[in-house]
């Protein structure tokens, strides 16, 4: 499969846990992005990376919301303390230099 | 920052006919428009975009439109079919940060 993948694919946590997801780009895609989704609404931008460079963050993404991609391929989203209000598909989209949005499947993350 | 509205929510066509889908946005410096298909539980799904060189773009049965005069743009889908049944969401950038509408749920009655 050559799309977008992501790891896991839903994850239940308890408030307060930590949780880290996955995501791993179309090979040859130098832009990674992350999106949250809750029910009802379209992709709400969160970061993105050019490379192993992040270089945007949404104001959405609170200190407790880190994001790496250390050698410019995959990338890991980690959220620290959980909140109820963090349950949300969590979707990660990959790109060719400006190109179109690849997504991945997305993370469903509930929090208990 | 860029703002995008969309409308309808829900849209509900005769197989056969045809569906219309608006965006307004409010930066003038957006110059891409993609249109996305999101299956319930899916990922969303590339359908068809255009840049803001051209005003409007048509591939088969979907097409869309492009006013930058009035900072709007419309998804056109003619001959509906049972499986365009789905969530259509619009977007709207001028960089990297690809802002989008809350989704229009399409239903085609049989």
């Amino acid at each position: 499969d050559t799309g977008v993948s992501q790891d896991p694919r839903h994850k239940i946590t308890k408030r307060g846990q930590n949780v880290t997801f996955r995501c791993d780009p179309i090979s040859e895609h130098n832009r990674l992005y992350w999106y949250r989704q809750t029910l009802g609404q379209g992709p709400e931008f969160l970061t993105y990376f050019q490379n192993e460079a992040q270089l945007e963050k949404s104001r959405l993404l609170s200190d407790r919301f880190s994001a790496e991609r250390p050698k410019g391929s995959f990338s890991t989203l980690e959220i620290q303390r959980t909140e109820q209000g963090d349950s949300a598909m969590y979707l990660c989209a990959s790109s060719l230099a400006s190109g179109i949005r690849y997504f991945g499947p997305g993370t469903r993350l509930t929090v208990t | 920052g860029e703002n995008v509205e969309q409308h309808p929510s829900t849209l509900s066509v005769q197989e056969g006919d045809s569906a219309v889908i608006k965006c307004t946005y409010s930066d003038s410096a957006s110059n891409y428009f993609p249109w996305y298909k999101q299956e319930l539980g899916k990922r969303p799904q590339l359908i068809i975009d255009i840049r803001s060189n051209v005003g409007e773009k048509k591939d088969q049965r979907i097409a869309v439109t492009l006013n930058k005069t009035a900072k709007h743009f419309s998804l056109h889908i003619t001959e509906t079919q049972p499986e365009d049944s789905a969530v259509y969401v619009c977007a709207a950038s001028q960089n990297e940060k690809l802002t989008f509408g809350t989704g229009t749920r399409l239903t085609i009655i049989p």
